[in-house]
C-alpha cells in the first residue's frame, strides 16, 4: 500500500515528557512537512524539510524538533517545552520538484497531554 | 506577510443550491493556489489548482489577481459536497504552504 503513514494514531504523554510522531512516505517524495491542525486554526507549518539532512523552522517551530535521515522518513519530537501540545498532527509529503506540486496527508496522530 | 483569509467558518447551503467558498490572500509575488478537501473520516486531499483551470467534481476556482482572490464555486451543491475545505498558497521559490483556517460546508438535504 503506498502513501504516507502516520503512528500512531492516538497518543497520551503526560507533562513534562517528550514524544516522538512517526511519518513515513514510499511515494520518493523529495520535500515532507509537519502541520499542527486546532479547531478553528487551519493548519499551521511546523517544521519542513526540501531534502535529506535539511530542514526548515515553519511558523510554530517553538517546542518541536525535527530530523531527515533518511528521505522516507521525518519523526516530529514535540519536547516538554511546547506549552501546549495537545493537538492534532498532520504530516505531508511533496514531490519537490518544479512548481504547483501537490501535497499528500498522512491520516495524522492525535496528541494528548494528560 | 503572506496570508489565506478565509472568512466563513461554516458555511450551510441546501441541496441544489450555487455554492461559493471564499478564499483572499496576501502575497506580493507569484502565488500559486489551492483548495484542499477533507471529507468526513479521510484525509486532506487536494481538490483543484489554479494553474490546471480544470473542473473537479463540479468545482471550480478563478485566480482574481486583481481582488486576490480565489474563490471555489459549484452550482449545484449535492450532500455530498459536506466537508472541511482549506484554501493553500505555495509562494514561488519556496516549497512552504500557507493554509486558510477552513470553512466547513454543510448541504442540508
Amino acid at each position: 500500500d503506498g502513501g504516507i503513514t502516520q503512528s500512531p494514531k492516538y497518543l497520551f504523554r503526560k507533562e513534562g515528557q517528550n514524544v516522538t510522531l512517526s511519518c513515513e512516505q514510499n511515494l520518493n517524495h523529495d520535500a515532507m512537512y509537519w502541520y499542527r491542525q486546532d479547531p478553528g486554526q487551519g493548519l499551521r507549518l511546523i517544521y519542513y524539510s526540501q531534502i535529506v539532512n535539511d530542514f526548515q523552522k515553519g511558523d510554530i517551530a517553538e517546542g518541536y524538533s525535527v530530523s531527515r535521515e533518511k528521505k522516507e522518513s521525518f519523526p516530529l519530537t514535540v519536547t516538554s517545552a511546547q506549552k501546549n501540545p495537545t493537538a492534532f498532527y498532520l504530516c505531508a509529503s511533496e514531490r519537490g520538484q518544479g512548481l504547483y506540486n501537490e501535497q499528500f496527508f498522512g491520516p495524522g496522530t492525535r496528541l494528548t497531554v494528560l | 506577510a503572506q496570508r489565506v483569509t478565509q472568512p466563513e467558518k461554516l458555511l450551510s447551503v441546501f441541496k441544489g443550491a450555487p455554492v461559493e467558498l471564499k478564499c483572499n490572500y496576501s502575497y506580493s509575488g507569484s502565488p500559486e493556489l489551492f483548495w484542499y478537501v477533507q471529507y468526513s473520516r479521510q484525509r486532506l486531499q487536494l481538490l483543484l489548482r489554479h494553474i490546471s483551470r480544470e473542473s473537479i467534481k463540479g468545482f471550480t476556482a478563478d485566480l482574481n489577481k486583481g481582488e486576490t482572490s480565489f474563490h471555489l464555486k459549484k452550482p449545484f451543491a449535492q450532500e455530498e459536497d459536506s466537508a472541511m475545505y482549506y484554501c493553500a498558497l505555495s509562494t514561488s521559490g519556496t516549497y512552504k504552504y500557507i493554509f486558510g483556517t477552513g470553512t466547513r460546508l454543510k448541504v442540508l438535504a
